[in-house]
C-alpha cells in the first residue's frame, strides 16, 4: 500500500494562498492521491483528486510532480472557515468490485490565521 | 439535498446495553461504510458493504455487527458495548466506480459507553 507523508501542522494567513504539501513516494502508476478535509469533528469532506495532471476545481487546486512522487493542494485564497485537518490520501483498492478504502492517515492541521 | 445522515448524534450508555447506530444516505449509494476515529489513530474502518446484502470486515471489526437490506440503510449493531468503544463515529457511502469515486461522510456519532 502506498503511504503518504504531510507535515503534522501548517499556518497561513487569511486570504493569502494557502500551500499544502504530500509527498506518495511509493505511489503506484495506477493510484490516484486524493484530498478530503475535517473541520472539527465534522464528517469528512472530499476537495479534490488527481493521477498525473493537475487539477483544479472550485475548491482547490492540485499539483502533482511529474514523478508522481509528491503533490501540492493549495487553497487560492484561504478563509477561516478553511482551518481544518487536510488528509492527503492515495487510493488503495479492495480487490474486487473497484470500491475502495480510504486510509486517512493523522493528516494535516492548517490553521488560517486573521 | 444529498446527504448522509446518522442517529443519534450523540449518544452514552452502559457497558452491555445492545445500541444501534443508523445510518442512511439518499443518493443511491452501492458503496457504505463505517470508520471510528480515535485520537493519535485517526480514522479506522470497521465494516463495508458494496452492495445490499454484501458486508465484509474491515480494519476493526471486533464488537461490531452490520446489516445491508436496504440499499440506502446501512445500521452498525453493538450488541455489547464496552468502554473501549467510546469512540467518535462516522458513515459514509459513494457510487462503485473505479478508479475514482467520491466518498460522503455523514456527520458523526458521538459515543461514550460507561
Amino acid at each position: 500500500d502506498a503511504k503518504t507523508t504531510q507535515p503534522t501542522s501548517m499556518d497561513c494567513a487569511e486570504g493569502r494562498a494557502a500551500n499544502l504539501p504530500c509527498n506518495h513516494s511509493t505511489i503506484s502508476g495506477n493510484e490516484y492521491v486524493y484530498w478530503y478535509r475535517q473541520i472539527h469533528s465534522q464528517g469528512p469532506q472530499y476537495i479534490i483528486h488527481g493521477l498525473k495532471n493537475n487539477e483544479t476545481n472550485e475548491m482547490a487546486s492540485l499539483i502533482i510532480t511529474e514523478d508522481r512522487k509528491s503533490s501540492t493542494l493549495i487553497l487560492p485564497h484561504a478563509t477561516l472557515r478553511d482551518t481544518a485537518v487536510y488528509y492527503c490520501i492515495v487510493r488503495v483498492a479492495i480487490t474486487q468490485g473497484g470500491s475502495e478504502k480510504l486510509v486517512f492517515g493523522k493528516g494535516m492541521k492548517l490553521t488560517v490565521n486573521p | 439535498e444529498a446527504q448522509v445522515t446518522q442517529n443519534p448524534r450523540y449518544l452514552i450508555t452502559v457497558t452491555g446495553k445492545k445500541l444501534t447506530v443508523t445510518c442512511s444516505q439518499n443518493m443511491n449509494h452501492e458503496y457504505m461504510s463505517w470508520y471510528r476515529q480515535d485520537p493519535g489513530l485517526g480514522l479506522r474502518q470497521i465494516y463495508y458493504s458494496m452492495n445490499v446484502e454484501v458486508t465484509d470486515k474491515g480494519d476493526v471489526p471486533e464488537g461490531y455487527k452490520v446489516s445491508r437490506k436496504e440499499k440506502r440503510n446501512f445500521p452498525l449493531i453493538l450488541e455489547s458495548p464496552s468502554p473501549n468503544q467510546t469512540s467518535l463515529y462516522f458513515c459514509a457511502s459513494s457510487f462503485i466506480l473505479a478508479p475514482y469515486n467520491e466518498q460522503f461522510f455523514g456527520p458523526g456519532t458521538r459515543l461514550t459507553v460507561l
